[in-house]
């Protein structure tokens, strides 16, 4: 079954550093997400993006924070600046269509120190 | 914005008990997912309700859809450790095209004890 895929599986940087999160969607589906979860908290929305450009964003996805999709398989989410707060687990999502159940990776966690 | 709001937070049950997590909205829902995250997992997509007072069911798991679209159940039905993780409600604010994102509650965490 096709799932998914995020790298690293685990990020450490220092804070103020920038990072960049990884993602290969599913190939054949057009919308693509990611959230964050801090630990033992709910699943947060980030941002979702379609036909190369973000769709919705929440109030968490400030000018920190990028979406690119630099080819035709890869997604990324790229933090300039990382603040201690945003140690969290990253989750990249993707689904078929507008309304459709999401497919999620398995995730990237960040910890910024 | 947008709030599903789920309870319990947090339920402990004896192998073989039943459980159940309730997600209510403000507003008339277009639709609502159930997603399930195993410890140290990622949220795996379990089901989808759309349409009123629609009941499915998944081997042990029953999900229901209320009548005025605004509130939601998942029941399992005789737990076993394989159901431990923590069970989430998600809706779309805006249905329809304006359907890209998708809110989650704050889920229901389910420990048992063997």
């Amino acid at each position: 079954e096709p799932e998914v895929t995020q790298t690293p599986s685990h990020q450490v940087t220092q804070m103020g550093q920038e990072v960049i999160l990884r993602c290969v969607p599913i190939s054949n589906h057009l919308y693509f997400y990611w959230y964050r979860q801090i630990l033992g908290q709910k699943v947060e929305f980030l941002v979702s993006f379609y036909n190369n450009e973000i769709s919705e964003k929440s109030e968490i996805f400030d000018d920190q924070f990028s979406v690119e999709r630099p080819d035709g398989s890869n997604f990324t989410l790229k933090i300039r600046s990382t603040k201690l707060e945003d140690s969290a687990m990253y989750f990249c999502a993707s689904s078929e269509d507008t309304g459709s159940p999401l497919h999620f990776g398995n995730g990237t966690r960040l910890t910024v120190t | 914005g947008q709030q599903v709001m789920q309870i319990p937070q947090y339920q402990h049950v004896q192998e073989g008990e039943d459980f159940t997590t309730y997600c209510n909205s403000s507003t008339t829902l277009s639709n609502i997912q159930w997603y399930k995250q195993r410890p140290g997992g990622h949220p795996v997509f379990l089901i989808q309700l759309v349409k009123s007072g629609e009941v499915k069911k998944q081997k042990r798991l029953t999900f229901q859809f209320g009548e005025a679209k605004k509130n939601s159940s998942l029941h399992i039905t005789a737990t076993q450790t394989t159901d431990v993780g923590t069970y989430f409600c998600a809706a779309f604010p805006r249905g329809g095209q304006g359907a890209q994102k998708l809110v989650f509650g704050q889920g229901t965490r389910l420990t048992i004890n063997p």
